[in-house]
């Protein structure tokens, strides 16, 4: 079957850098997204890997190993206002998304 | 209208009750999308159209119908609602079937 894995809830310092990890097992692979989702509220697109390496953007980045079917979320000078789940997802050989559960990030200050 | 809107936002619905949750988009999107959010779980796929006047079914449809009439408009229809269909719909689009999918607001249905 597929299956994307992260941590169910990880916890962080206002102003410090948190690397949030994604595995998958998908059958087929046309790209990876990041999202980020505000309790109550829609996901927001972040980030999209389909290519192995960083792609940065502002405080956030995201860096995908193919070969490893390894993908992280890479947040720096942490903010209150990123205190929220980020869900990874990828796209697979049928073209559609398969979504992880969410990895909830609370930041403390 | 600025990008996608769902109704209701929130409803509660009697178990049996037919009930048809809407979402338009102006961005002329060709693909579209419909999930379901429910706690500890991932997003998962009910139903989806890449075009105008095609649907295709996703990992979870039993119990749910949709029609893609004309590009904008996407509705989701519960037949006769049941209690496990207690959960958050997320409808959401895309350029293509290939591109990043944005997100409505959510409904949040309750069936009891």
């Amino acid at each position: 079957g597929q299956n994307i894995d992260q941590p169910t809830e990880m916890t962080a310092t206002e102003g410090a850098i948190v690397q949030i990890n994604c595995t998958y097992q998908t059958s087929g692979f046309n790209g990876l997204f990041w999202y980020q989702q505000h309790a109550g509220e829609a996901p927001t697109f972040l980030s999209y890997n389909v290519l192995d390496g960083l792609e940065e953007k502002g405080r956030f980045s995201s860096f995908l190993s193919r070969s490893k079917g390894y993908s992280y979320l890479l947040l720096k000078e942490l903010q209150m206002k990123d205190s929220a789940s980020y869900l990874c997802a990828v796209m697979d050989s049928n073209y559609q998304l398969i979504w992880g559960a969410g990895t909830k990030l609370i930041i403390k200050p | 209208i600025a990008g996608i809107t769902q109704a209701p936002t929130s409803q509660i619905l009697a178990a049996g009750r037919r009930m048809t949750l809407r979402c338009t988009q102006d961005m002329r999107h060709n693909a579209m999308y419909w999930y379901r959010q429910d706690l500890g779980l991932g997003l998962r796929l009910i139903h989806y159209s890449n075009t105008a006047g095609t649907t295709g079914k996703g990992e979870v449809p039993d119990g749910y119908s949709v029609s893609r009439a004309n590009t904008d408009d996407f509705p989701l229809t519960l037949a006769s609602a049941v209690p496990s269909q207690t959960s958050v719909y997320f409808c959401a689009s895309s350029e293509g079937n290939t591109d990043t999918q944005y997100f409505g607001p959510g409904t949040r249905l309750t069936v009891l």
